[in-house]
């Protein structure tokens, strides 16, 4: 089967404009997680679905950042008024059962604010 | 903020030799894992080891874990060109559901 799929692959906004991004996980995947990756360093965790329900939304940075997986597949990361720090590679990963077990990742949006 | 810490950063070595890379964490965990991620593939998983198990292996990987050190090893053996990456060890908490990555060992194999 399909691995996970995320869109767009890169993205470019102007700063002040508001983005969505789109993950696709492996089909029946529980769990779900958003993370956002600077260069050089780990990614870092920001939220996790199980199923539709967001459990854990400890790592989003700022109320602008918003994530969504209203029928629990498909999920929707927005950020609103994008600021230049904002700029990052965003990754999605699913994972089949609940909890932090073993994740597949998706190959990322490349996010740069100008 | 990253709870685990990857050393060293930086790791060159020639084609057939051994690589180590350590991780130190900072609270309990149920799990450590192990990923590689380069610009060709992404970040992919490659071990998994529970806090109840000290030593695991995956073909040419050996993982060691030492919870009372809270610290992990990554052993590749006979290295080759195609496992210069980023290697990064992520934790887990013992109460939610946040996954901790470090910043990761880059590598470098040296055909």
């Amino acid at each position: 089967g399909a691995g996970v799929s995320q869109s767009p692959r890169y993205k470019v906004a102007k700063r002040g404009q508001d983005v969505a991004l789109r993950c696709d996980p492996i089909s029946g995947h529980v769990s779900l997680f958003w993370y956002q990756q600077a260069l050089g360093q780990g990614p870092e965790f920001l939220t996790y679905f199980q199923n539709e329900a967001q459990l854990d939304k400890s790592g989003l940075p700022s109320d602008r950042f918003f994530a969504e997986r209203p029928e629990g597949s498909v999920s929707t990361l927005k950020i609103q008024r994008t600021q230049q720090e904002d700029s990052a590679v965003y990754l999605c990963a699913s994972s089949l059962r609940t909890g932090p077990e073993t994740q597949y990742f998706g190959p990322g949006t490349r996010l740069l604010v100008l | 903020s990253q709870q685990g810490e990857e050393d060293p950063q930086a790791l060159s070595i020639q084609e057939g030799e051994n690589a180590t890379m350590n991780c130190s964490y900072k609270t309990s965990i149920n799990n450590l894992q192990w990923y590689r991620q380069n610009s060709g593939r992404g970040l992919v998983h490659l071990i998994l080891i529970r806090s109840n198990e000290r030593e695991k292996h995956s073909g040419r990987l050996r993982v060691t874990l030492d919870t009372s050190k809270k610290s992990s090893s990554l052993l590749i053996t006979a290295s080759r060109a195609a496992d210069t990456a980023s290697y990064f060890c992520a934790t887990d908490g013992t109460g939610g559901f946040k996954t901790i990555f470090g910043a990761g060992t880059r590598l470098f194999v040296k055909a």
